[in-house]
């Protein structure tokens, strides 16, 4: 089975922190996504690694940054945390064809306060 | 740009009554994949069922269904004989060719089952 384990499920951060979200996954899949789910706005795309040291800008990038030093390790960074990113942040992973679903972490639920 | 709407927000049921979830997409793309996943709460999303634009066959899965129609750009979800282990947020996506992996997903819809 894939694993995708993200490192919180649970986090309270002050305005103006840098917070780091952590995902790991286990199945050596190329690719690596960061979504954040708000009420009524579903999943919304962040950012995406194909690759070691990959990165391309998914649909609301502002005020993130991602890091993937190592294939299995997908980290987000919030460079200064606001009460605006507030959320459930999903991370997922998939072997890069189109044709393949995405397999998810259980989310980490950030709160900025 | 790719589209996938989820028009019910939330839906009621009592326990053993069918339901259906809509799914309405858009694409310019003639090669796509449409998906449905569910999230219980414990949060993670999981995969149900993948779809692929020539393939528009109905399946059946238990006590769930899917009817996909390129007339009408739909991939609707039937659950019949619903249960309360059924009571999740049910999101539809959409996946096309065009280069890496990228899945729109709708909105969602929260199904609860009431016992």
């Amino acid at each position: 089975d894939v694993k995708v384990t993200q490192s919180s499920r649970y986090l309270v951060k002050r305005t103006g922190e840098k917070v780091f979200l952590e995902c790991v996954q286990d199945m050596d899949h190329e690719n690596m996504f960061w979504y954040r789910q708000d009420p009524g706005l579903g999943l919304r795309l962040i950012y995406f690694s194909y690759d070691v040291k990959m990165k391309e800008k998914g649909d609301i990038p502002e005020g993130y940054s991602v890091s993937r030093e190592k294939k299995e390790r997908f980290s987000l960074i919030l460079e200064s945390a606001s009460t605006n990113q507030t959320s459930m942040y999903l991370c997922a992973t998939g072997t890069g064809r189109v044709n393949t679903e995405a397999f998810f972490g259980q989310g980490t639920r950030l709160t900025v306060v | 740009a790719q589209k996938v709407t989820q028009a019910q927000t939330e839906i009621s049921v009592v326990e053993k009554e069918d339901v259906t979830l809509d799914c309405v997409y858009e694409t310019r793309d003639t090669t796509y994949y449409l998906f449905w996943y569910k999230q219980p709460p414990s949060g993670e999303l999981v995969f149900l069922i993948r779809r692929n634009s020539f393939d528009e066959q109905n399946e059946i899965s238990g006590r769930y269904s899917w009817n996909f129609q390129k007339s009408t750009s739909s991939f609707n979800f039937t659950i019949t004989a619903s249960q309360v282990v059924d009571s999740a947020v049910y999101f539809c996506a959409l996946s096309s060719s065009g280069g890496y992996q990228k899945v729109t997903f709708g909105t969602g819809t929260k199904l609860q089952v009431i016992p």
